[in-house]
């Protein structure tokens, strides 16, 4: 069955940097294209990054050029590069993947990893 | 950006009630629209796309309508495992943007 597994969350001070991992099974990432969706505790969601099968990407304005998406199709791996962390920055990020033709609607989503930035 | 704005946010109802959540776009999406449901600690599940497409193994008691800036969501006959906070989300352009949620509580 289709599974993602997000990894990398913890505790990590401003301005540092975070590697997010979301690696799949049951099914192969190739093809589709990939979301980070993140939640604040206690807040609603937010869409923070896309990536096609092709590479192509894009980012919420309050991560671009902080935030970098990318995947290893050999390893069935999507990652979340995450640079000068802010306090709102502060969420459970959920990757997912997109389905439909625009891969614009999340059909399946990992369990969650939170990021917690604080001194 | 396109906003979207759920009500209510809040609403309590019983088990066996008919209930509908609204979700308005601050410019027209067409149909690209989704609902999403969460429980607490848990993942959000897809329920419909393309407005009023039900997601493969989605009971049908969930029924989705509306094109363009305004979409509801009804669940026919509320169940126990009903009871939880759900979502709209536009897919018409980016950024993808969600609703603020409704929360479905126990009367």
């Amino acid at each position: 069955q289709v599974q993602l597994v997000e990894s990398g969350g913890g505790v990590v001070q401003p301005g540092r940097s975070l590697r997010l991992s979301c690696t799949a099974s049951g099914f192969t990432l190739s093809p589709y294209g990939m979301h980070w969706v993140r939640q604040a505790p206690g807040k609603g969601l937010e869409w923070v990054t896309f990536i096609w099968y092709n590479g192509t990407n894009k980012y919420a304005d309050s991560v671009k050029g902080r935030f970098t998406i990318s995947r290893d199709n050999s390893k069935n791996t999507l990652y979340l590069q995450m640079n000068s962390l802010r306090a709102e920055d502060t969420a459970i990020y959920y990757c997912a993947r997109g389905a439909g033709s625009s891969a614009a609607v999340f059909d399946f989503w990992g369990q969650g990893t939170l990021v917690t930035v604080s001194s | 950006d396109i906003q979207l704005t759920q009500s209510p946010s809040f609403l309590s109802a019983s088990v066996g009630d008919r209930v509908t959540i609204t979700c308005r776009a601050s410019q027209g999406v067409s149909s690209y629209l989704a609902w999403y449901q969460q429980k607490p600690g848990k993942a959000p599940k897809l329920l419909i796309f393309a407005a009023s497409t039900l997601q493969s193994g989605v009971p049908s008691r969930f029924s989705g309508s509306g094109s363009g800036t305004e979409f509801t969501l009804t669940i026919s006959s509320l169940q126990p495992e009903d009871f939880a906070t759900y979502y709209c989300q536009q897919l018409n352009s980016y950024p993808l943007t969600f609703g603020g949620g409704t929360k479905v509580e126990i009367k």
